[in-house]
């Protein structure tokens, strides 16, 4: 069975940092591009960033660009992102998602984690 | 970057009925490249449909996609308890990959 557990959210003060994790299980890891959405509080989805399956490629919203880093850990089967000069507006629910192995589906999430709470607020 | 508008922004309609959901697109979506997710609420989004109409692993056949280019559509042909949450449409054709702002499905 496919899992992906994040953790790692939690209150942080505007400027400051924070990493996610997300422990992936049942699916062999280093195959698959990895993707990191949030969501703000009653709002909708919104893609942050994504990895390759080896780590060499990468790339991110233009809202997080330069202030956020993904990347991942195939010998511990693990997605992190990286989140410096942490701003109000990046408060939300952040899920990390598998997409699909060929091609033709690598920007179809087909799995998702619960998904981890980000608040930014002094 | 491609934005997608989804119409309406609530429907509310009775168990049993049919349901209609629009997803426009402010350019051509490449190869229909357009995924439905539902998501209900406190949970993680499940994916419904990819490339316009193929349904993903154990989702039921009243869920059916369909369109191509600017237009697409997700039809639930008789909504049962379970269904009543809100849709993503989302498209993968380019970069980024841009979500819907979504329909709400609640019960009438």
């Amino acid at each position: 069975e496919v899992q992906l557990v994040e953790s790692g959210g939690g209150l942080v003060q505007p400027g400051g940092s924070l990493r996610l994790s997300c422990a992936a299980s049942g699916f062999t890891f280093s195959s698959y591009w990895m993707h990191w959405v949030r969501q703000a509080p009653g709002k909708g989805l919104v893609w942050v960033s994504r990895i390759n399956s080896d780590g060499s490629s990468t790339s991110y919203a233009d809202s997080v660009k330069g202030r956020f880093t993904i990347s991942r850990d195939n010998a511990k089967n693990t997605l992190y992102l990286q989140m410096n000069s942490l701003r109000a507006e990046d408060t939300a629910v952040y899920y990390c998602a598998r997409v699909g192995v060929i091609a033709a589906r690598r920007g179809v999430f087909d799995y998702w984690g619960q998904g981890t709470l980000v608040t930014v607020s002094s | 970057e491609i934005v997608l508008t989804q119409s309406p922004g609530t429907l509310s309609l009775s168990p049993g009925e049919r349901a209609t959901l629009s997803c426009r697109a402010s350019q051509s979506v490449s190869s229909s490249y357009l995924a439905w997710y539902q998501q209900k609420p406190g949970q993680a989004p499940r994916l419904l449909i990819y490339g316009a109409s193929s349904r993903a692993t154990g989702i039921p056949d009243r869920f059916s996609g369909s369109g191509s280019g600017t237009d697409f559509t997700l039809t639930i042909s008789r909504l049962e308890p379970e269904d009543f949450a809100v849709y993503y449409c989302q498209q993968y054709g380019s970069s980024p990959l841009t979500f819907g702002p979504g329909t709400k499905v609640d019960i009438k």
